[in-house]
């Protein structure tokens, strides 16, 4: 079974502070993705990646960044924590091969709190 | 940004009912639907991937249709069980878009 797994559960940062969100997937996956899930709203992507040293940024990448220098790890980075970062963040991997037909695989998620 | 909608947003049911919800999405340049269970506390489980138009997908308890040319989808759950309790994702991929994910219907079922 595929294993994506996120740094942290919980975490609690201050506003300004700058914060990184790990992400580790286990299968070989060249696509690997985050998004962030807030109440009444579907999951938006923040950024993907479709292999290594690439990023493509997703609908909401606004105040983040990421770095993905090997292929299984994708990181999430927040350069100025601002209170509106507070969220649920969700790292997921994919294979490529299929695209829209391979299904995501993701982490148990991070709940990031902004003081 | 496509618009995808699921509806009920919440639902109760009691143990042993059987239920029904939708997904509802853009048909144009549609690609490959999929459904995900998040279970509280835990990683979105994928169920189904579906992307022919009158597909239908059964796994236990839980199946599925779909209709492209409508652009809706029905996941159905037969009898359903307390271990259902979980919110139901629905995320279409359109040609030339990345995942778009509705806001998904969060299931409730009563011993």
């Amino acid at each position: 079974d595929v294993k994506v797994t996120q740094s942290s559960r919980y975490l609690v940062k201050r506003t300004g502070e700058k914060v990184f969100l790990e992400c580790v997937q286990d299968m070989d996956h060249e696509n690997m993705f985050w998004y962030r899930q807030d109440p009444g709203l579907g999951l938006r992507l923040i950024y993907f990646s479709y292999d290594v040293k690439m990023k493509e940024k997703g609908d909401i990448p606004e105040g983040y960044s990421v770095s993905r220098e090997k292929k299984e790890r994708f990181s999430l980075i927040l350069e100025s924590a601002s209170t509106n970062q507070t969220s649920m963040y969700l790292c997921a991997s994919r294979a490529r091969q299929g695209m829209g037909n391979q299904p995501q695989h993701f982490g148990d998620g991070t709940r990031l709190s902004i003081l | 940004i496509l618009n995808v909608e699921q509806s009920p947003q919440s639902l109760h049911v009691q143990e042993g009912d059987s239920t029904n919800f939708t997904c509802s999405f853009p048909s144009s340049n549609f690609y490959a639907l999929h459904w995900y269970r998040w279970e509280t506390a835990k990683s979105p489980e994928a169920l189904f991937v579906m992307t022919l138009n009158g597909d239908e997908k059964k796994k236990g308890r839980i199946s599925a249709t779909l209709n492209t040319k409508e652009g809706y989808s029905y996941l159905y759950i037969k009898g359903s069980q307390p271990e259902d309790s979980a919110t139901y994702l629905c995320a279409t991929y359109n040609y030339g878009q990345n995942f778009v994910f509705g806001p998904g219907t969060r299931l409730s079922v009563l011993p």
